[in-house]
């Protein structure tokens, strides 16, 4: 089991929809969790951190975090063009070991 | 954007040669990290820092070593390079470590021959 798990995609998303990226991690002790989007060939960029259960929104997107089952998903909101991007979901465990997930490949289809 | 410059942006280099990829920050932060991304596995950590001269192991450090004379500085060296080194590298910092964010640098493209 790979310690933090995204759906590769691509997921295809027609413009002005919700784009739902979902994340699973498998350690329990978990404490910080991310959202980073990198487009094609450039670096990843943070555009969502989530530290507690529920919902935290910032614009047209919103993190949820259920430590419970051990998931996190990013809501992006009246999707458009520029969100086509890979996100990567990141996960804290011990001490400075930030655990990347492969990425979603988001497409938004205008 | 975060002060964070990598150099060089792309290598060619043969196997069996050392590389030293150069990490420049100007925003003082304490934590530097180095990171390769492959196809398939993500951004994996090679080794980071957390002050000058105190640096420790990530999950993919073997062939690779670090150094850090300067807060604003962090090198990456491949003592040997292997085809299997061939990858991204990027260099991130943070201000308090993993349980905030990290901000990249532009990356650096290595490839080994």
């Amino acid at each position: 089991q790979k310690e933090v798990e995204q759906n590769s995609g691509p997921l295809s998303v027609p413009e002005g929809a919700i784009a739902s990226l979902n994340c699973t991690y498998s350690d329990r002790g978990s404490q910080s969790f991310f959202w980073y989007r990198q487009y094609s060939g450039k670096s990843p960029e943070l555009i969502m951190s989530i530290y507690s259960n529920g919902d935290k929104e910032d614009g047209r997107f919103t993190a949820q975090l259920n430590k419970a089952s051990q998931y996190v998903s990013l809501l992006i909101r009246d999707s458009q063009p520029s969100d086509s991007a890979t996100y990567l979901c990141a996960v804290t465990r011990w001490a400075e070991k930030l655990t990347f997930g492969t990425g979603t490949r988001l497409t938004i289809i205008p | 954007d975060a002060g964070i410059t990598q150099s060089p942006r792309h290598k060619v280099t043969e196997t069996g040669t050392p590389v030293t990829l150069r990490c420049h920050q100007t925003e003082n932060h304490r934590y530097m990290y180095w990171y390769r991304q492959d196809p398939g596995h993500g951004l994996r950590l090679i080794h980071y820092s957390y002050g000058v001269k105190d640096t420790d192991k990530g999950e993919v450090s073997d062939g690779y070593s670090v150094s850090r004379s300067k807060t604003e500085d962090f090198l990456l060296t491949l003592e040997s390079a292997t085809s299997s080194q061939t990858s991204v590298y990027f260099c991130a910092i943070s201000e308090s470590g993993v349980n905030s964010p990290l901000h990249f640098g532009n990356g650096t493209r290595l490839t080994v021959t």
